[in-house]
């Protein structure tokens, strides 16, 4: 059974903190990782992807992929309240096309 | 990204009906459709993957004959619920993605009433 977790919150940050995500997977086969941001009565927009170990920027948005420790995790820099929303991390098997979603973390940015 | 869009947005249906909801893709072919349902607080649930021209590929648990899914063209996708009942209520939501991409760009959702 491929699993993907994520602590389900809230957390909450204070306008302007730093919000730290975190994803553990178990499938070791996981080639591909993705963040998703979902508002509430909304469908998921992506926010990044990242393949390689190491992080990726995109904004105030950096992406960070451990693949021996099967973690991966998105860094919110300067946090507004209209950060908050559900992240939900996503990760692909090279061996199928399919995704699988972790639970979301509800994040709660507070003004 | 990519331009994904669903129809209805929302649907409010007697039990015992069918409903079809449409999936689009409006700026790029969709080879690979994805379905996914998503009850309140909870995460999305993959129910089925349609590949162009053939026939979709149901997750175990999801009946094949109550969620008739057709994709028919590399722009369309459509999942049909048939004999809908109130435990079918829930926000349908699908995805599409082409060739070798590896990025699944979601629809606004359908969000299906069954009284």
């Amino acid at each position: 059974q491929k699993e993907v977790e994520q602590n389900s919150g809230p957390l909450s940050v204070p306008e302007g903190a730093i919000a730290s995500l975190n994803c553990t997977y178990s499938d070791r086969g996981s080639q591909s990782f993705f963040w998703y941001r979902q508002y509430s009565g909304k469908s998921p927009e992506l926010i990044m992807s990242i393949y390689s170990n190491g992080d990726k920027e995109d904004g105030r948005f950096t992406a960070q992929l451990n693949k021996a420790s099967q973690y991966v995790s998105l860094l919110i820099r300067d946090s507004q309240p209209s950060d908050s929303a559900t992240y939900l991390c996503a990760v692909r098997s090279a061996y199928g096309q399919n995704f699988v979603f972790g639970p979301g973390t509800r994040l709660s940015v507070l003004p | 990204g990519a331009v994904v869009s669903q129809h209805p947005s929302r649907v409010i249906c007697k039990s015992g009906t069918s409903v079809k909801i449409e999936c689009r893709s409006l700026d790029f072919q969709a080879t690979t459709m994805f379905w996914y349902r998503q009850f309140p607080k909870q995460s999305l649930m993959l129910m089925a993957t349609s590949n162009e021209g053939s026939k979709a590929t149901y997750e175990q648990g999801v009946e094949k004959d109550k969620f008739l899914i057709n994709h028919a063209s590399l722009t369309l996708s459509t999942l049909t619920v048939t004999s809908a009942h109130p435990e079918d209520s829930s926000f349908y939501i699908c995805s599409a993605s082409w060739g070798e991409a590896d990025t699944q760009y979601f629809g606004p959702g359908t969000r299906l009433t069954v009284l």
